[in-house]
């Protein structure tokens, strides 16, 4: 089945520090999405991307669709306390799939003041 | 809005004791999805329903039942729990329609002796 490898697991960062993560797949989506979980929550989406090549931001969070529409990155810039949380990447493959997501496995953020 | 609501929010069962989740949104969402979260896993897909009166098999469905109550409802079934079912399960639903992004639950936390 298709599976999405998530990097890094997990992030330990200085306040004010940008951060990457990234997602790839060995097949092709048509969607992309990026959640954020906060502890005890469900995961809450933060920005969605429908076409290969798009870049989109939402406030200090940009992502990426990959021009190959296999991969997609977040960045967060000049990281605050509560951006601390877990960040899935998810994608729609379309077709038979279409409304099913798969998740990455998750990247762990922990930011110290 | 309240979005989407879950119940219960905590869940306690023995071995072989059965149990229903309860979902419902108010979002007016033709499909909903009911997920598992286990520590490092991501989020798994049990079962689905693109649209009232449908239910489907996702990725894991092994000791699982569904039903779509209504176009607001859907709930899990637990009918002989397991300790490999302890775990966190998260609703969410969607449009169902055009490029589709998914919204979730605040999730219930099962656990099992």
């Amino acid at each position: 089945g298709q599976q999405l490898n998530q990097s890094p697991q997990s992030m330990f960062i200085q306040e004010g520090e940008d951060v990457s993560m990234n997602c790839t797949s060995s097949s092709i989506f048509n969607t992309w999405l990026w959640y954020k979980q906060d502890p005890g929550e469900g995961p809450v989406l933060l920005i969605a991307l429908y076409k290969a090549g798009e870049l989109t931001s939402n406030g200090r969070l940009t992502a990426q669709f990959g021009i190959t529409r296999k991969d997609s990155f977040l960045n967060i810039s000049a990281s605050i306390p509560s951006d601390v949380g877990i960040y899935f990447c998810a994608g729609n493959a379309g077709g038979t799939s279409y409304g099913k997501l798969t998740f990455g496995q998750g990247t762990i953020l922990t930011v110290h003041p | 809005n309240a979005g989407v609501t879950q119940t219960p929010k905590f869940q306690v069962l023995k071995t072989g004791q059965s149990m229903t989740l309860q979902c419902a949104q108010d979002m007016n969402h033709n499909s909903m999805y009911w997920y598992r979260q286990d520590p490092g896993m991501g989020l798994r897909l049990i079962y689905y329903s693109a649209s009232e009166g449908t239910t489907d098999k996702g990725e894991v469905p092994n000791g699982y039942n569904v039903s779509r109550l209504n176009k607001r409802e859907f709930s899990l079934r637990l009918e002989s729990a397991a300790p490999s079912q302890t775990s966190v399960y998260f609703c969410a639903s969607s449009s169902g329609v055009g490029p589709d992004t998914q919204y979730f639950g605040p999730g219930t936390r099962l656990t099992v002796l």
